[in-house]
C-alpha cells in the first residue's frame, strides 16, 4: 500500500521569501508523484507530476519539486513567494488497487499563507 | 473549453433525505473519481468507474451510490444511511486508470450541508 505524508499543515512564509513544502512517500513500487493546489471553494489544479523521468520536475508558478529515492521524498519549492500563492497544497502518490487500476493517494495538506 | 462541472456548488439536506451530486465531463476521459474532503484529512476516494457501466468501490463507500451510464457522467447520490455527509465533494477525471498512468482533473467541487 502506498502512503503520503506532508510534514506540517500549516506554514507561513513572508513575501519573497523560499516555499518549501514537505512530502515523504511510502510506496512498495516505483511511485508517480504530484502535487495539487487548492485555492478556497475551488477544486485541485495539477501543478506538477514525476513519473520516473528527470529527478527535478518543474511546474506552473514557478513551483518545483525533486524526487529523492533514497530518502522517499519529493518536497515542493519556490524560490520566490507571491501573495497570489496563499492555497492549500496536497501531496499525492499513484497506487495500484487490486483491480489493477491506479489510484490516488493523498497527503493530509499543507496551508500556506503569505505575509506581507 | 474541455473540463469538469459539477453541480449544484452548494446543497442543503435534512437528515433522512437522498441528495444526487452531480458530475459531467467533456474530456472524453474513460474514468472518473468521487472524492471527500474533509478539512485536515485531504481527500479520500468514495467510487471510481473506468468505464461506462462499470464502478467499484474506494475506502469510504458505506452510505453513498454512484451510476456510470454513459462516458461523460457519473452522479454520486448521498444516501440517508451516510452518518455523516457534511462535506466538500469534489468529482475527477482521467483519460485512463489503468498501467500507464495520466493525472486526474478536478471539477470545482459541491459542498454539502445537512440541516
Amino acid at each position: 500500500a502506498q502512503s503520503v505524508t506532508q510534514l506540517g499543515s500549516h506554514v507561513s512564509v513572508s513575501e519573497g521569501a523560499l516555499v518549501l513544502l514537505r512530502c515523504n512517500y511510502s510506496s512498495s513500487v516505483p511511485p508517480y508523484l504530484f502535487w495539487y493546489v487548492q485555492y478556497p471553494n475551488q477544486g485541485l489544479q495539477l501543478l506538477l507530476k514525476y513519473t520516473s523521468a528527470a529527478t527535478l520536475v518543474k511546474g506552473i508558478n514557478g513551483f518545483e519539486a525533486e524526487f529523492k529515492k533514497s530518502e522517499t521524498s519529493f518536497h515542493l519549492t519556490k524560490p520566490s513567494a507571491h501573495m497570489s500563492d496563499a492555497a492549500e497544497y496536497f501531496c499525492a502518490v499513484s497506487s495500484i488497487s487490486s483491480g489493477s487500476a491506479r489510484q490516488l493517494t493523498f497527503g493530509s495538506g499543507t496551508q500556506l499563507t503569505v505575509l506581507p | 473549453d474541455g473540463g469538469i462541472t459539477q453541480s449544484p456548488k452548494y446543497l442543503f439536506r435534512k437528515e433522512g433525505q437522498n441528495v444526487t451530486l452531480s458530475c459531467e465531463q467533456n474530456l472524453n476521459h474513460d474514468a472518473m473519481y468521487w472524492y471527500r474532503q474533509d478539512p485536515g484529512q485531504g481527500l479520500r476516494l468514495i467510487y471510481y468507474s473506468q468505464i461506462v457501466n462499470d464502478f467499484q468501490k474506494g475506502d469510504i463507500a458505506e452510505g453513498y451510490s454512484v451510476s456510470r451510464e454513459k462516458k461523460e457522467s457519473f452522479p454520486l447520490t448521498v444516501t440517508s444511511a451516510q452518518k455523516n455527509p457534511t462535506a466538500f465533494y469534489l468529482c475527477a477525471s482521467s483519460r485512463s486508470s489503468g498501467v500507464f498512468y495520466n493525472e486526474q482533473f478536478f471539477g470545482p467541487g459541491t459542498r454539502l450541508t445537512v440541516l
